[in-house]
């Protein structure tokens, strides 16, 4: 079955860091290209970034540059996203998602994991 | 980034037939293919449309995208109460910011 877990959300005071992971299973996940999507509550979906299949190219939404950090480790068909200098607006929960199934479609998504970032 | 523009809120008894619009520009949508995701309260999201008109295998025929320009369109025929839901548009940005963008979302109710 192909699937993306997520994992290392948590509660972290604005400013601290966290550093969430997505394992996959089920696919060749060195061939794909992999994203970070998030959602604040209640609100809609926001692109976060997105890092090539060999890591080549990697691309960061204006609202994390510079504090976010996107890599993988293929050989552990591992996806991670380093979180730094964490904001309130940064409280959201993480999905991965595999580009797939189109030219700049997200075809599988993981469940998800909620970073809430409070004092 | 920017952000594509859809519908709050769109409604209409069961099987009818409601179309979602999702208005962009020449940097993302007037340029890259649009996909379309459902997605049901409390779940991720589930891809229902690619490269603007493609259905991936399992999702019925009642699902339709289109695009013309700088807008796509989401058509759902046959109104089902499982069709509730949130559905956002997304495409590729290739402005000097480039990355992903998504729309703003609209609510679908079966009424």
């Amino acid at each position: 079955e192909v699937q993306l877990v997520e994992s290392g959300g948590g509660l972290v005071k604005p400013g601290g860091s966290l550093r969430l992971s997505c394992a996959a299973s089920g696919f060749t996940f060195s061939s794909y290209s992999m994203n970070w999507v998030r959602q604040a509550p209640g609100k809609g979906l926001e692109w976060v970034s997105s890092i090539s299949s060999s890591s080549s190219y990697i691309y960061y939404a204006d609202s994390v540059k510079g504090r976010f950090t996107i890599s993988r480790d293929n050989a552990k068909n591992s996806l991670y996203l380093q979180m730094n200098s964490l904001r309130a607006e940064d409280t959201a929960v993480y999905y991965c998602a595999r580009k797939g199934g189109g030219a700049s479609a997200f075809d599988i998504w993981g469940q998800g994991t909620m970073v809430t970032v409070s004092s | 980034q920017s952000v594509l523009t859809q519908p709050p809120s769109v409604s209409a008894a069961p099987g009818q037939k409601v179309t979602i619009s999702c208005s962009g520009s020449s940097s993302n949508i007037g340029n890259n293919y649009v996909s379309w995701y459902q997605q049901l309260p409390g779940t991720a999201p589930k891809l229902l449309i690619y490269d603007n008109n493609k259905r991936p295998s399992g999702i019925p025929d009642r699902f339709s995208g289109s695009k013309s320009g700088t807008s796509a369109t989401l058509g759902i025929t046959g109104l089902q109460t499982g069709d509730e839901a949130d559905y956002y548009c997304g495409t590729w940005d290739s402005s000097l910011s480039a990355g992903g963008v998504f729309g703003t979302g609209t609510k679908v109710t079966v009424l």
